[in-house]
């Protein structure tokens, strides 16, 4: 079956340059998360979109922002990296409406492998 | 801040052991759902609770969902190899969309 694609995987930066990843949802998944993810840490919610408009913001510093385009991939782009954005960012997607499905459940996420941020 | 807390943080177990994770939120969640991420590794689903109460084993993982739907646990018996990892718990408060994360509880055990 096929997952959610991430790339690229890893990432070396220098500070103050800037970077760009991609996140290729599972076919059909409506809704795109972007979490961060420090060593030791649980992933910290950045943005989200649902049906190409962003859906929800959360700890996404002003130097990043996000898209998720008409075929629904998204990219995090990120400018100005500073040392403390080395982490590991991970993309997740669902299927799931903004009102959530019947009965209180909602769309579980499938998560990407990752990709890998170093900044030097 | 975060809105749900988990501990223990890390869990040493003696390999054949029981042990439990435990999930605390300050407001009421629609659900909580666990994920296991295994060292290296990304995230993945193990469950969904809804219901106030609601109990569901997989094998030997039995997940709780609390009365007030305010906490979660998380019992693993006889404990393998396998089961190494950090176990996130993650609540959707009844007033928010959003999926807060737990901090984790990582898992090491001895053989």
């Amino acid at each position: 079956a096929a997952g959610v694609i991430q790339s690229p995987r890893h990432l070396i930066k220098e500070k103050r340059e800037t970077a760009t990843l991609k996140c290729y949802p599972i076919p059909r998944h409506d809704t795109v998360y972007w979490y961060q993810q420090g060593p030791g840490q649980d992933p910290q919610f950045l943005i989200s979109f649902y049906e190409k408009m962003q859906s929800d913001k959360g700890s996404i510093p002003d130097r990043f922002s996000a898209q998720q385009f008409s075929d629904y991939h998204s990219e995090l782009n990120m400018s100005s990296l500073e040392l403390g954005d080395s982490a590991l960012y991970f993309c997740a997607s669902s299927s799931e409406p903004l009102t959530g499905l019947a009965g209180g459940y909602t769309g579980e996420l499938f998560f990407g492998e990752g990709s890998r941020l170093t900044v030097l | 801040g975060q809105q749900v807390m988990q501990i223990p943080q890390y869990q040493h177990v003696q390999e054949g052991e029981d042990f439990t994770t435990y999930c605390n939120s300050s407001t009421t969640l629609s659900n909580i759902q666990w994920y296991k991420q295994r060292p290296g590794g990304h995230p993945v689903f193990l469950i969904q609770l809804v219901k106030s109460g609601e109990v569901k084993k997989q094998k030997r993982l039995t997940f709780q969902f609390g009365e007030a739907k305010k906490n979660s646990s998380l019992h693993i018996t006889a404990t393998q190899t396998t089961d190494v990892g950090t176990y996130f718990c993650a609540g959707r408060p009844s007033n928010d969309y959003k999926l807060s994360f737990g901090a984790g509880t990582t898992v090491t055990v001895r053989a």
